[in-house]
């Protein structure tokens, strides 16, 4: 089955710093991920997909892979207090994305005005 | 356009009824997803089809849930002698396509169920 570590926080980061939120995946066959956005009673919502190795860059936010390390990030750049949320790490399926997505609890990010 | 909608938004039963929890997917979107998500965890997956039929039901926790897709649009959850337990937000999403890049899943608003 496929999954992630991530902190589950809350990870606190002062308005205008770059939040870094981090996971790791022990599968080698995740070959790309998805992190969704979350906000308090609401559902997730989908903010980056990757892929590739290296990076992705959408607006304030860059999506890191680094397969040999296992490991993805997630850098929110000039955060607000509107970005506090739970971050999820999602593992794309193993059957070109037909599976179900197995979602771990998140990293809880609060930027502190 | 139009997101995914779900029906109700909330939904207050009693121990051992049964209840029925629609969703309405993006149009023209083949897949279908149900999750279930507690308190304080990430959503939880229970079954999803691609057009009307259950492609893999693995995540449904016990025979007193079951779901259909009759048309392959709009799918409903029904829970039989709802417990305690099956108290949480019912998520439902949809994909354009099953692989390739139009596979993102996008949710919808959610269903609080609460059995008392």
């Amino acid at each position: 089955q496929k999954e992630v570590e991530q902190n589950s926080g809350p990870l606190s980061v002062p308005e205008g710093a770059i939040a870094s939120l981090n996971c790791t995946y022990s599968d080698r066959g995740s070959q790309s991920f998805f992190w969704y956005r979350q906000y308090s009673g609401k559902s997730p919502e989908l903010i980056m997909f990757i892929y590739s190795n290296g990076d992705k860059e959408d607006g304030r936010f860059t999506a890191q892979l680094n397969k040999a390390s296992q490991y993805v990030s997630l850098l929110i750049r000039d955060s607000q207090p509107s970005d506090s949320a739970t971050y999820l790490c999602v593992p794309r399926g193993s059957g070109g994305g037909a599976d179900g997505l197995t979602f771990g609890k998140g990293t809880h990010l609060i930027i502190q005005p | 356009g139009a997101g995914v909608s779900q029906t109700p938004s909330n939904k207050v039963t009693e121990k051992g009824k049964y209840v029925e929890l629609r969703c309405d997917p993006i149009s023209g979107h083949t897949a279908l997803y149900w999750y279930r998500q507690s308190l304080g965890q990430g959503p939880e997956f229970l079954i999803y089809f691609q057009g009307t039929g259950a492609a893999d039901d693995s995540g449904l926790p016990n025979d007193r849930f079951f779901a259909v897709r009759p048309e392959g649009s709009v799918s409903t959850l029904k829970i039989q002698r709802t417990e305690r337990g099956d108290s949480a937000v019912y998520l439902c999403a949809s994909s354009l396509t099953v692989g390739g890049s139009s596979d993102t899943q996008y949710f919808g608003p959610g269903t609080r169920l609460t059995v008392l």
